[in-house]
């Protein structure tokens, strides 16, 4: 009964290297969210995904920022050429499809650190 | 824009009394409120949610109350318990146009032995 499963947990780069943060929703979800907590901040909705589908970008940062959810593996946020204010906490959400209970399943989260 | 605020960022009570959270929110749109939990290195977990047509949703000590007209809900959790002490989030969504949660910052509970 596994959960939604996030790695690395945690991830070190340096200013200009690329991060890849993996989200694998659960058993039988098809939808699949992230959000970032920056540090003393709340969750920020960023992209909100269906399989081979992005439903809502609107909380992408225009530059450096992409996601996908393929028909076949995890869903991928990628962050390129990565600057200290993306340090942050970067969490993964779930659900099994329209519920208006709006509830979402959460991973542990991908805590990226810039250098 | 912070469509949903949570003004506490911390909250101090005493084990066994009640722990009243606050949660305020500017749309109008918004069908569902939900509570979620989170301790430190983790994701947060679901507590507890309310629909829009309901003003009050009870679940063992934690009970969420809704105020349409004030747009503002509360989480009471009573009687509070040590492992309790965690943050709590205030979420909202809409049943139209996407399904994504906005989320408040936030706010500290402690509990105190």
């Amino acid at each position: 009964n596994a959960g939604v499963m996030q790695n690395p947990r945690h991830l070190v780069r340096r200013r200009g290297q690329e991060a890849r943060l993996r989200c694998s929703p659960m058993k039988g979800h098809s939808h699949v969210y992230w959000y970032r907590q920056l540090p003393e901040e709340g969750l920020k909705f960023m992209v909100y995904l269906q399989k081979e589908n992005i439903i809502d970008e609107s909380g992408m940062p225009k530059e450096r920022f992409s996601a996908e959810f393929p028909k076949e593996g995890p869903s991928i946020l990628r962050i390129q050429q990565v600057v200290r204010g993306d340090s942050a906490a970067y969490f993964c959400a779930s659900n099994r499809d329209y519920l208006n209970t709006g509830e979402l399943f959460f991973g542990e989260g991908s805590r990226l650190t810039v250098l | 824009d912070q469509q949903v605020k949570q003004n506490s960022p911390s909250l101090s009570v005493q084990e066994g009394r009640i722990s009243i959270l606050n949660c305020d929110y500017t749309n109008s749109m918004f069908d569902y409120f939900l509570w979620y939990k989170k301790y430190p290195a983790e994701g947060p977990t679901f507590l507890i949610s309310i629909s829009s047509i309901k003003d009050k949703n009870e679940d063992g000590r934690f009970t969420v109350f809704l105020n349409k007209s004030a747009k503002h809900l509360s989480l009471h959790i009573v009687p509070s318990q040590p492992g309790d002490s965690a943050v709590y989030f205030c979420a909202a969504g809409s049943n139209f146009g996407n399904e994504k949660l906005t989320f408040g910052t936030g706010t500290r509970l402690t509990i105190i032995p």
